[in-house]
Formats: C-alpha cells, sequence, structure tokens
C-alpha cells in the first residue's frame, strides 16, 4: 500500500534557525517519484522539487535541501537561515510509476512550520 | 497564461443546491485530477481523467460526477450539497508519460462554502 507520514504536524521556529522537515513513504513500486509542495497562507500550492526513486543524490536550492535516503524510505527537507516568508503548510507525495499508472499524487499529512521573527 | 485554472475561486451555496467547478490547463497535458482539501488540511484524490477516460474513482460519493468534455477541460459537478462537502478543491493536470521529469500542475484552488 501507498502512504506517506509526516510525523510532525506543527513546528516553530525563531527567523535564521534551521529546521527540518521529516517524510517516511511506503510502496511497493520500484519506480516511483517523491514531491514536495508549499502552501502559503494565500492557499495555493507550490511545488518545490520531485525527486524519481533511481536519483539519490541529494538536492540543495538555495536555503532548501532535500535529503533522499531509499534504506529509511525518507524524504527530508532542510531549511537553512528560516525566515518569516517560509511560514507554510509544506506537504510530502509520492506518485507510483508501476502497475496502473493512474499518476495519483497521495499526500503527507502536512506539517505547517511558523517561523517567529 | 495561468497553466491550470480554475473557476470560481470562492463559492458559498446553501445545502441542497447543485454546483459546478470548471477546470481549464494549456499545457497539452494529458491527465487531469481533482483533489480535495479538508478543514484539517488533508489533501486527498478524488477523481483522475486520462484522455477525457475516467480511470481513478476514490470512494467519493455519487453526488460528486466529474466530467471531462475534452483532454484541456475537467469539471466537477455537485449535487445536493451538504456541509461536510465544504472544502477547498483542486484541479491538477499531467503529462502521463513525463509525469517523473514534469510533475504536476495544479490550479489555484476553488474553497467551497455550504451554509
Amino acid at each position: 500500500a501507498q502512504k506517506v507520514t509526516q510525523a510532525q504536524t506543527e513546528i516553530s521556529v525563531v527567523e535564521k534557525e534551521d529546521v527540518t522537515l521529516d517524510c517516511v513513504y511506503e510502496t511497493r513500486d520500484t519506480t516511483y517519484y517523491l514531491f514536495w509542495y508549499k502552501q502559503p497562507p494565500s492557499g495555493e500550492l507550490v511545488f518545490l522539487i520531485r525527486r524519481n526513486s533511481f536519483d539519490e543524490q541529494n538536492e540543495i536550492s538555495g536555503r532548501y535541501s532535500w535529503n533522499f535516503q531509499k534504506s529509511t524510505s525518507s524524504f527530508n527537507f532542510t531549511i537553512t537561515a528560516s525566515q518569516v516568508v517560509d511560514s507554510a503548510v509544506y506537504f510530502c507525495a509520492l506518485s507510483e510509476a508501476g502497475s496502473g499508472n493512474t499518476g495519483k499524487l497521495i499526500f503527507g499529512q502536512g506539517t505547517t512550520l511558523q517561523v517567529k521573527p | 497564461d495561468t497553466a491550470v485554472s480554475q473557476t470560481p475561486k470562492y463559492l458559498v451555496t446553501q445545502m441542497g443546491n447543485d454546483k459546478s467547478i470548471k477546470c481549464e490547463q494549456n499545457l497539452g497535458h494529458d491527465t487531469m485530477y481533482w483533489y480535495k482539501q479538508d478543514s484539517k488540511k488533508f489533501l486527498k484524490i478524488m477523481f483522475s481523467y486520462n484522455n477525457k477516460e475516467l480511470i481513478i474513482n476514490e470512494t467519493v460519493p455519487n453526488r460528486f460526477s466529474p466530467k471531462s468534455p475534452d483532454k484541456a477541460h475537467l469539471n466537477l459537478h455537485i449535487n445536493s450539497l451538504e456541509l461536510g462537502d465544504s472544502a477547498v478543491y483542486f484541479c491538477a493536470s499531467s503529462q502521463r508519460q513525463d509525469r517523473g521529469l514534469a510533475g504536476y500542475t495544479f490550479g489555484s484552488g476553488t474553497r467551497l462554502t455550504v451554509v
């Protein structure tokens, strides 16, 4: 069964702190895609990153970095030197490429990040 | 140019009414989706169409009926609205073969409030 778990419901940090958002997934497929989305207070879903299951390279984009580890089925997201504008709900999501290939995205429950000035 | 556009952005209606939400994408994608985000922010797939064919129907009450007149449009019609239908509904699209590369594009959401 496919499942995405974001165990942290809410995180509160002070500006300039580093923060890591955890994501653990379950899938039987060998080919799958992982995503992170940001949902700011305005409500839209902002795409941050996708990663396919064959690419375990970590990625850095400015203050954002992602650590993909197949051995622990985790795809964690770290924000370095957090800013107030990072305050949002962050979603991790999984899409399987295998049987059926319906392409549906399975979302985690979301982590609400509050960055205080 | 908006890639995935939903209308209306806000919808307030009374219980028992019938309403529709429209979605259009200009990306040339072959697959479109409807997701529901409940009051706890949980996002769940409702329907998906690939080239006008229904491929996902996830235990949604039959008061909800998706319609895809062509692969660029996926509308959601809801009959006999109930209080529990209040949520944000997101439309999305993707290209089946490129899903891992191109990912998904979401609309800005429709906030439905049933009073």
